[in-house]
């Protein structure tokens, strides 16, 4: 049963455009968000995280968006850049859960 | 310097066969884990252990073995090997529950083909 999903397996942008990537969760219990990113033949890389206190955490380009009522978030990052493309999986969990449930991922291009 | 490394990165062997994947992580953290990933893109753990106690054993075949034999070392052993162990295998490691702020630090990964 996969409890976090991202259902846009790809994406494709233009370079300098906003890239949105979307994440869904059924556990009302998740509040604790993050995004990662992997280049082919690398381990995932911590991007950004957001708890559930707050509705947007930011960082540079990248910002997360949670919307609880909703059981979404986003990442979005502005402006997009060409090194930007990879998978990047969100994840989630408890404040008593020992482990991280993530996503499929979603593998984004952007175009120079 | 490499946080988390996992040898070997490229595994072909037979069905039948017994291997094991190491992992070192050189972050002084605490908690270890292995995760799989299969053809689908799926990220799923299998097991976690926390200063080489085993703290998630998630429903995995019994073919499937971790040995911690301290805190810094998760290895993987994998007895009998079939077709469906065919996968990417991350070994990741964290600091505290949930990894704190940063999340946890992944290895490049181990992809196991069985032939």
């Amino acid at each position: 049963d996969q409890q976090v999903k991202q259902n846009s397996p790809s994406l494709s942008v233009q370079e300098g455009r906003i890239s949105i990537l979307n994440c869904d969760y059924t556990n009302s219990m998740f509040d604790y968000f993050l995004w990662y990113k992997k280049y082919p033949a690398e381990g995932p890389t911590f991007l950004i995280s957001i708890s559930s206190i707050k509705d947007k955490n930011e960082d540079g380009r990248f910002t997360v968006f949670l919307n609880k009522s909703a059981k979404h978030l986003s990442l979005h990052i502005v402006p997009s850049q060409p090194g930007d493309s990879a998978v990047y999986f969100c994840a989630a969990s408890t404040d008593t859960g020992n482990q991280f449930y993530f996503g499929t991922g979603t593998s984004l291009t952007v175009i120079p | 310097d490499t946080a988390v490394s996992q040898t070997p990165k490229y595994l072909v062997t037979q069905m039948g066969n017994d291997k094991s994947i190491k992992c070192e992580q050189n972050l002084g953290h605490d908690t270890m884990y292995w995760y799989k990933q299969d053809s689908k893109k799926f990220l799923k753990i299998m097991f976690s252990y926390n200063n080489k106690e085993l703290i998630i054993n998630e429903t995995v075949p019994n073919r499937f073995s971790p040995k911690s034999p301290d805190k810094a070392h998760l290895n993987l052993h994998i007895n009998s090997l079939e077709l469906g162990d065919s996968a990417v295998y991350f070994c990741a490691s964290s600091q505290e529950h949930r990894g704190g702020h940063y999340g946890y630090t992944f290895g490049s990964g181990t992809r196991l083909t069985v032939v």
